[in-house]
């Protein structure tokens, strides 16, 4: 599965919009990119995920270039309560077994301040 | 239920002790999940579920380690003469049927965890 790479810690204020950048060099081609979020004492939750250029549902929007070699997370107008830890998984759209396993890395600590 | 359930949240066990935590997925879900969260890092996975089969283990630290889905609905992970390094969050996760439809996305559904901490 493609190994994925993001920065550890991100910094904002309230009503910024933060981006996200992921780097997966090795994506394959039935590959999607899926983002979680985690906050303290809570299991990741489902955020958003794509396959190419852009995705935008109620909470944030996925921007993925033609290469698919990377993929950026934006949250606009983020708040207080985004503060959380966010995840960039790549890998197939429907698990298989056999090794079709997902893995989370460790991911973004985004800390948004007033 | 609503959403994925898992229990105990807290377990504190002496080292050596075994321990069962339980998983109820949501109703339907085909595939279940098990994942280590050491604190500070990202979710680990363990195993995987389809069904009542157990089709990924490769995750299972060791054979202390045992997770079975004897009906294919809730699951139970068990760990046998536990020790310190073991202490850590297991987060269970279930996803929508296998094989739903081109808009089936794969999500996981997470529960809340259960804390184990081993003395």
């Amino acid at each position: 599965l493609a190994k994925t790479t993001q920065p550890i810690s991100m910094d904002s204020y309230e009503g910024q919009e933060v981006n996200i950048t992921c780097s997966h060099n090795n994506i394959a081609t039935n590959d999607y990119i899926t983002w979680y979020q985690q906050f303290p004492s809570q299991g990741p939750r489902f955020i958003i995920q794509g396959y190419k250029t852009k995705v935008t549902n109620e909470v944030a929007s996925l921007f993925i270039p033609a290469d698919r070699k990377s993929s950026t997370l934006s949250l606009p107008r983020v708040s207080l309560s985004d503060t959380a830890v966010y995840y960039c998984l790549v890998g197939p759209r429907i698990l298989t077994g056999g090794g079709n396993k997902l893995t989370f890395g460790t991911g973004t600590q985004l800390k948004v301040e007033l | 239920g609503a959403g994925v359930s898992q229990s105990p949240r807290y377990k504190v066990a002496k080292r050596g002790q075994d321990v069962a935590l339980r998983c109820d997925p949501i109703s339907g879900h085909v595939s279940l999940f098990w994942y280590q969260q050491a604190l500070g890092q990202g979710p680990e996975f363990l195993t995987y579920f389809q069904n009542e089969a157990q089709l990924d283990k490769s995750g299972l630290p060791s054979d202390r380690f045992f997770a079975e889905r004897p009906e294919g609905s809730v699951s139970t992970l068990k760990i046998q003469r536990t020790q310190q390094e073991d202490s850590a969050v297991y987060l269970c996760a279930s996803s929508s049927p296998f094989g739903q439809g081109a808009f089936d996305t794969g999500e996981l559904f997470f529960g809340e965890g259960s804390r184990l901490t081993v003395l």
